[in-house]
């Protein structure tokens, strides 16, 4: 099994521009979550997703929309990229909520605004 | 407010030389307490679940305790690839999907 696969694993954006990160699991999880990890912060929590065709805010929602139209998938798009969106880029998923068995995360996605 | 704190920010120890890392935390109607480890460039990896003060887990030379303020993980006899960033996590009863990490502690184990 894969896990939690992300792409692409690198990017360079320039400021204003756009993009979406793919997210894709194979464990058929109902959760899943989008978090950012900057350098002398925790893992922040910036989407996340109940099921299939469900999103929800987290704590860092701003300038990031997000979609799950297939249960495997979850997409994170930046509509207008920002140099304070550089940061390290997690997907995560999980049968439930704070589990037993935790989170799955993906290996990221480096992301740099310029 | 919510918070975790993980002590210290790194630490170096020999091959063999026994150590614990600490995180507490406030949190309002503790749900769990998480510990992750994460190797550069990678994402994190669950490892244990505490639930309640009085709790421990183990898993080859690592063990989890609990207390109602704060959690440690004992590193018993560590070797090189135990070498990672280990973070430790709480969830509160104020929001179900909604973890709090701290910022981690960077373990570097010399041979």
């Amino acid at each position: 099994n894969a896990g939690v696969t992300q792409t692409p694993k690198f990017r360079v954006l320039k400021t204003g521009q756009s993009m979406t990160l793919l997210c894709a699991q194979d464990m058929n999880h109902e959760y899943m979550y989008w978090y950012r990890q900057d350098p002398g912060m925790g893992l922040r929590l910036i989407h996340y997703s109940v099921g299939e065709g469900t999103t929800a805010k987290g704590e860092v929602p701003d300038g990031y929309n997000v979609s799950r139209l297939k249960k495997q998938n979850f997409l994170l798009g930046l509509e207008s990229a920002a140099p304070s969106q550089t940061s390290v880029y997690f997907c995560a998923s999980s049968f439930s909520p704070g589990t037993l068995y935790g989170y799955t995360f993906g290996s990221g996605t480096r992301l740099t605004v310029v | 407010e919510d918070q975790v704190t993980q002590s210290p920010e790194a630490l170096r120890l020999q091959e063999g030389e026994s150590s614990s890392l600490n995180c507490s935390y406030t949190v309002s109607g503790l749900r769990g307490l998480f510990w992750y480890r994460q190797d550069p460039g990678k994402g994190p990896e669950f490892l244990f679940t505490l639930y309640s003060a009085g709790e421990e887990k183990e898993k080859e030379r690592l063990k989890a305790t609990l207390t109602k303020k704060e959690s440690f993980l004992h590193i018993t006899a560590p070797k090189p690839e135990d070498s990672a960033t280990y973070l430790c996590a709480v969830q509160g009863g104020s929001g179900t999907y909604k973890y709090i990490f701290g910022t981690g502690t960077r373990l570097k184990v010399l041979a």
